[in-house]
């Protein structure tokens, strides 16, 4: 799982309630992404971003809000706004543009209720 | 738009016998292509990748992947498969003229090696 570390590991919460999730990464990397796995269907991309303050949203972004105020640290906001917000949430970051990999966090599994 | 497809939901294989998990794209330009593996309750971990040059990309743990331009696949290999390479398995694809870092996955599929 790399420099990248995501907190809580299970988390709970009564719908309606808004929750966020943590991502750290010290990889110095520039680009961070959060992924929502469910099964069957692989992983999609909520929001990304590239620089310190931008981001830019993803295939699935209804529902979710995110930060960028410092280069290690993207944290993911589920609200009450996301239909089905059960899922396991990944992060995941990657130094520069083209062909570089994404290293990913071992993930936050929300349940909510 | 950029597409991935793992035709195969579960590849069963035994113990010390070749494996395949195939993967094809679909891409407008040039293809950057990435294999990822995860365990249970874990995130991804990368394999290989194949940017531009040999077809033939070596990885991590002994896994290969060949690109097929004509063929527009990708698909991961490794000559003796191992019991503790039972896992969910992900291909990933970008397009070289898309913007930044913007990944698309296949839906995965599990391969299951007997012992």
């Amino acid at each position: 799982d790399g420099g990248i570390t995501q907190s809580p590991k299970y988390l709970f919460r009564k719908e309606g309630q808004n929750v966020t999730l943590s991502c750290e990464q010290n990889l110095n990397h520039d680009a961070m992404y959060w992924y929502r796995q469910d099964p069957g269907q692989g992983l999609r991309l909520i929001y990304y971003s590239q620089i310190v303050n931008d981001f830019q949203k993803g295939d699935i972004a209804e529902g979710y809000s995110v930060s960028r105020e410092k280069k290690e640290s993207f944290p993911l906001t589920v609200t009450s706004a996301q239909k089905n917000p059960t899922a396991f949430y990944l992060c995941a970051s990657s130094m520069g543009p083209a062909g570089r990999e994404q290293y990913f966090g071992p993930g936050t599994r929300l349940t909510v209720t | 738009a950029q597409s991935v497809a793992q035709p195969e939901d579960q590849v069963n294989v035994a113990e010390g016998n070749p494996l395949t998990v195939k993967c094809t794209y679909s891409v407008s330009g040039n293809p950057y292509l990435f294999w990822y593996v995860q365990y249970p309750n874990r995130g991804l971990q990368f394999l290989l990748k194949y940017i531009t040059g040999d077809n033939l990309v070596k990885g991590s743990y002994g896994f290969e992947a060949e690109f097929n331009k004509s063929q527009t696949s990708f698909h991961l290999k490794k000559p003796s498969a191992l019991v503790s390479d039972s896992a969910l398995y992900f291909c990933a694809v970008r397009d070289s003229g898309t913007s930044y870092g913007k990944l698309t996955f296949g839906q995965g599929t599990i391969l299951t090696v007997h012992p």
